[in-house]
């Protein structure tokens, strides 16, 4: 089974719209990780936002917050008013401890956003 | 500017050969790991060091290998080069051993065209 699952390959927004990617992820764990990184066409990996899987919080970054619903293993990132800029390759991952020394991170396979002036 | 560099920037090269990608972490972070991104297998994490130890594998080829050094550099050497490891190589780094809320931090990568 797939560790992270976006299945939005791609989406479009129009401009100063809030727009939700999805994403679900596989883990026996307790205790986990989730991220969202923005891949901009330059190519560089650039951090969103992060939630634990103790946070009983849902993890806000200024125009990003992480819908986590742990039940449903799902964290959503929902952007807020988007702006052209955000117009990029989104990236869920999750990151699983090993034996308490390391990480092991999984990537989702990226959701394509357009931002529509 | 993450603060993580790596070098070089681009690599091309031809099958059979060996190369090696460099990696200087941000400074304070003792962890490094190394990714690697390409158009079939996506982006996927291949091994972590933390101050010269390795601490997790991820689904890095024999064919690679990879070292963090004292001054917590880290270099990833990959052999015996196919067409299929055309990638984008990202490293990134963190303060500890286990990124919780901190974040991990990646440098603008390598790309390496096989031909």
């Amino acid at each position: 089974a797939q560790k992270i699952t976006q299945t939005q390959p791609g989406m479009f927004v129009q401009e100063k719209e809030a727009v939700t990617l999805d994403c679900t992820y596989d883990t026996s764990d307790q205790s986990y990780g989730l991220f969202w990184y923005k891949q901009p066409s330059s190519g560089e990996m650039i951090f969103l936002i992060y939630q634990g899987s103790y946070d009983e919080q849902n993890a806000t970054e200024g125009r990003y917050s992480l819908n986590f619903q742990k039940a449903r293993k799902s964290a959503n990132l929902v952007i807020s008013a988007s702006q052209l800029g955000d117009s990029a390759m989104y990236f869920c991952a999750m990151r699983e401890l090993i034996s308490n020394t390391g990480n092991q991170f999984y990537f989702g396979t990226g959701t394509s956003l357009t931002v529509i002036p | 500017d993450s603060g993580v560099t790596q070098t070089p920037k681009h690599l091309i090269t031809a099958t059979g050969q060996r190369v090696t990608l460099r990696c200087s972490p941000r400074s304070g972070d003792l962890s490094v790991y190394w990714y690697q991104q390409s158009l079939d297998q996506g982006l996927q994490f291949l091994i972590q060091y933390y101050n010269g130890e390795e601490r997790a594998k991820g689904n890095i080829l024999e064919r690679f290998s990879a070292q963090q050094f004292p001054d917590l550099h880290s270099e990833l050497n990959l052999s015996s080069l196919e067409l299929g490891d055309s990638a984008l190589y990202f490293c990134a780094s963190s303060v500890g051993a286990r990124v919780g809320h901190n974040e991990q931090f990646f440098g603008p990568g390598t790309r390496l065209t096989v031909l």
